[in-house]
């Protein structure tokens, strides 16, 4: 059975740059698509990004300006660079897996299936 | 972007009551809608996906329906431990969004 790791900074001073791991174990990092989701009391659950093994990241409109998603798949980890953080950034940090819907050469993640535990990410200084 | 709104905010139901939450989508999504439970301080839990398939695992007094823009959970038989806060997700397209979130409780 699949589980997923967050791993990062617990605190981070504003205007710095947030960074997030998440450690894949039990499968294969290519199997599927992976994204990062965030949950802070004002804001509810927020997706900020999606990656596959291979092709192009998906953002979050409203984020992508400050962020980056990575895959690496020697580790079987991907990771998350959120920058110019400020307050509205402090949240839980989950990843999760999705699985991934083809039809010809486009391919789409579905329902998250499988979340890390989270991580609280304070931005303070 | 295509908006989800999920209604009611909170519910107070009592145990053996029959529970509906609803969502509705701005603009038709098939049936690309994912239902998650979440228990106050645990990690949101898949419940349904394709709007009406029941996860592995999951209870059968949860059961989803609806397709285009409106959708709906239903839980036949509230029991104590069903206590949590529920939201629907859309994956029809970028970006991937959630309801606002439905918080159940017991009457």
């Amino acid at each position: 059975q699949v589980q997923l790791q967050e791993s990062g900074p617990g605190l981070v001073k504003p205007s710095e740059t947030l960074s997030l791991s998440c450690n894949v174990s039990g499968g294969s990092i290519t199997s599927y698509s992976w994204s990062w989701i965030r949950q802070s009391p004002g804001r509810g659950l927020e997706w900020i990004a999606y990656i596959y093994y291979s092709g192009s990241p998906k953002y979050n409109p409203s984020l992508k300006s400050r962020v980056s998603i990575s895959v690496d798949t020697s580790k079987n980890q991907f990771s998350l660079k959120l920058n110019s953080v400020t307050a509205a950034d402090t949240a839980v940090y989950y990843c999760a897996r999705s699985p991934r819907w083809c039809s010809g050469s486009s391919c789409n993640p579905l329902h998250f299936d499988s979340w890390g535990q989270g991580t609280l990410v304070t931005v303070s200084s | 972007d295509i908006q989800m709104t999920q209604s009611p905010s909170s519910l107070s139901a009592s145990v053996g009551d029959r529970v509906t939450i609803t969502c509705r989508a701005s603009q038709g999504i098939s049936n690309d809608v994912a239902w998650y439970q979440q228990k106050p301080g645990k990690v949101p839990k898949l419940l349904i996906y394709a709007a009406s398939t029941l996860q592995s695992g999951a209870p059968s007094r949860f059961s989803g329906s609806g397709s285009g823009t409106d959708f709906t959970l239903t839980i036949s038989s509230l029991q104590p431990e069903d206590v949590a806060t529920y939201y629907c997700q859309k994956y029809y397209s970028v970006p991937l969004t959630f309801g606002g979130g439905t918080k159940v409780e017991i009457k």
